[in-house]
């Protein structure tokens, strides 16, 4: 039972423009969102996150906007850069009681093309 | 800066082999966790430890097994590889949650790439 998807397996921007990468969850339970870039052979490094009291959370280039009533977030970067040619995988959780996990999605492959 | 290390970037081992994964973080996180990583299929959670000596399983555990002796180190067992554990594995830390915001955040390794013959 996939609690967060990702449902673009891979997505193509032109330098320059506005990447839009989606995520949707299904357990209402979830209050932290956060989102991961992963280059090839490294591990994941946190990119940006959100709570559920807030909508939008910016960062210089990255914004993530979350709509809790349709459990969807997604992730802008504005200006994409060539740089930015990664794989994003965001996340949710909740308190466990002893320790927060994180549920992650499968995966969105982004590539800049100049 | 967080600091998450672990053992072997690259590792290649026999079916039946025992696979010691080891993982070492620097920021004194009492909460540490072992993912694999599979196409498609995400970052799926094999088991975390949220003090010394204490684990749980996450969504995956089966074939697997961890150890956790110190707060800094947090290792990963394989008692007999198989080959459908050929993955990318990677170890995570956290602070503990209490809750504040933020402090789910967790700090990743470079990863281990695990191919059983």
């Amino acid at each position: 039972d996939q609690q967060v998807k990702q449902n673009s397996p891979s997505l193509s921007v032109q330098e320059g423009r506005i990447s839009i990468l989606n995520c949707d969850y299904t357990n209402s339970m979830f209050d932290y969102f956060l989102w991961y870039k992963k280059y090839p052979a490294e591990g994941p490094t946190f990119l940006i996150s959100i709570s559920s009291i807030k909508d939008k959370n910016e960062d210089g280039r990255f914004t993530v906007f979350l709509n809790k009533s349709a459990k969807h977030l997604s992730l802008h970067i504005v200006p994409s850069q060539p740089g930015d040619s990664a794989v994003y995988f965001c996340a949710a959780s909740f308190v466990t009681g002893t320790a927060s996990k994180l549920t992650f999605g499968t995966g969105t492959r982004l590539q800049v093309t100049l | 800066d967080v600091k998450v290390t672990q053992s072997s970037r690259y590792l290649v081992k026999r079916t039946g082999e025992k696979v010691f994964l080891e993982c070492v973080q620097d920021m004194d996180h009492e909460n540490m966790f072992w993912y694999r990583q599979d196409p498609g299929l995400g970052l799926r959670l094999i088991y975390f430890s949220y003090d010394v000596k204490m684990k749980e399983k996450g969504d995956i555990p089966e074939g697997y097994s961890v150890s956790r002796e110190k707060k800094e180190r947090f290792s990963l067992i394989l008692e007999s590889a198989s080959t459908n554990q050929t993955s990318m594995y990677l170890c995570a830390s956290s602070t503990a949650s209490g809750r504040e915001w933020g402090t789910d955040t967790q700090y990743f390794g470079p990863g281990t790439r695990l191919t059983v013959l």
